[in-house]
This record gives structure tokens, sequence and C-alpha cells, in this order.
């Protein structure tokens, strides 16, 4: 059974940074992409950065691009997303998402989310 | 970037009517690679179709998809409790991937 679990999420500052991880299991992490997607309260999803399973090919929304940067560590089986230059728009619960083999594609699975709450 | 626009925003049914919810593409989706989620109050999105018109596991027939080009419906042929949800369409044709801005379908 494919399993995802976030973490990283909290309180940070308009300017600050976190780094959020994604563990995941029950898979050949490796050959699969993987995204991240986000959610801010009570709104829609909107896909933020995805990243083939070799770490390879990265794309990245215009809204985080220059900011946001999505990795990952096969030999840990997990996904991060470093996130810099915080703004309050950036607050939304984060999800991470694996897609149908190692193109991103459409989101097969998901994590249960991280909050990320950007204020002073 | 593909924008998808979702209709309407709310519909309210009883259980046991159909539902009918529209996902309009900016541009032709290629592939018809698009696919809805269903997603629940506190829970994460689910993936309910992909391809336009192919189930994911665990989805009763009652729920189909259908529609190209930039086009796509998901219908539910009678309504159960369980499935009064948030509902959007997302394109993987093209980057940026995109999602509608859903639709919620309540409890009349």
């Amino acid at each position: 059974e494919v399993q995802l679990v976030e973490s990283g999420g909290g309180l940070v500052q308009p300017g600050g940074s976190l780094r959020l991880s994604c563990a995941a299991s029950g898979f050949t992490f490796s050959s699969y992409a993987m995204s991240w997607v986000r959610q801010a309260p009570g709104k829609g999803l909107e896909w933020v950065a995805g990243i083939r399973g070799g770490g390879d090919t990265i794309h990245y929304a215009d809204s985080v691009k220059g900011r946001f940067t999505i990795s990952r560590d096969n030999s840990k089986n997990t996904l991060y997303l470093e996130m810099n230059s915080l703004r309050a728009e950036d607050t939304a619960v984060y999800y991470c998402a694996t897609h149908y083999g190692d193109y991103l594609n459409r989101f097969d699975s998901w994590g249960q989310g991280t909050l990320v709450t950007v204020s002073s | 970037e593909i924008v998808l626009t979702q209709s309407p925003g709310t519909l309210s049914l009883s259980p046991g009517e159909r539902a009918t919810l529209s996902c309009r593409a900016s541009q032709s989706v290629s592939n018809n690679y698009l696919a809805w989620y269903q997603q629940k109050p506190g829970q994460a999105p689910r993936l309910l179709i992909y391809g336009a018109s192919s189930r994911a596991t665990g989805f009763p027939d009652r729920f189909s998809g259908s529609g190209s080009g930039t086009d796509f419906t998901l219908t539910i042929s009678r309504l159960e409790p369980e499935d009064f949800a948030v509902y959007y369409c997302q394109q993987y044709g093209s980057l940026p991937r995109t999602f509608g801005q859903g639709t919620k379908v309540e409890i009349k």
C-alpha cells in the first residue's frame, strides 16, 4: 500500500524559509515522478512543482519559480520542498503526490498534507 | 497555461439524483489527459477519473467521465450520501499542470 507522510509545516514569518519532507513507502520510490500540490484555506488545488524519478527533470509553477526547490533522496525514499522568501499567499496545506509511472501526469496517490502558515 | 473552468460552482441535489459536472479548457487538452478528483472535508483529494473516462480503483460504476478536446463531463448517475464532496478536474497534457476551481456537490 502506498503511504506518503508529509512533515515540516508550521508558522513562519514573511520572507522566511521552511523545508517540507514527504516520506514514501509501499512502492519503488525511484521509479515514480512526484509532485507537491498546495491548497490555500478554503480554496482550490494548485500544482507547485514536480520531479521525475531520477531527479533529472524538474518543473515549477510560475508562482514559486526561483523561490522553491524540489528535490528527492531516493536512498531515503523522501521528497523535499525547500521554500524561501515565503509570502502570505504561500499559506496553504501542502500535499505530496505520486504520479503514474515516471511522468508528471495524473496524481495517483496523495499524502495527508502539512500546513504552512506565513504570517507575522 | 491551460485554464480549466468548472461549472456549476455548487450543485444542490438529493440522494438518488443524477449529477452532471462540467470542465471546460481554454485550449485543447492533448490526448484527453484530463483527470477528476474527489475531495471530502479534511481529507486529501482522491483520483477518481483519468484519461477523461477511465475510472480509478475503488470507485463504483455510477461515476463516469466523458468528453474530449476542450469539453469534459463527470456524471454521477445516482448520488449516494458518500458522494457529496468537492470535485476538481485537472489537465496533464501540458505544463504547468492545472486544476479547475472545483464544483461542490451538496445535499439539497
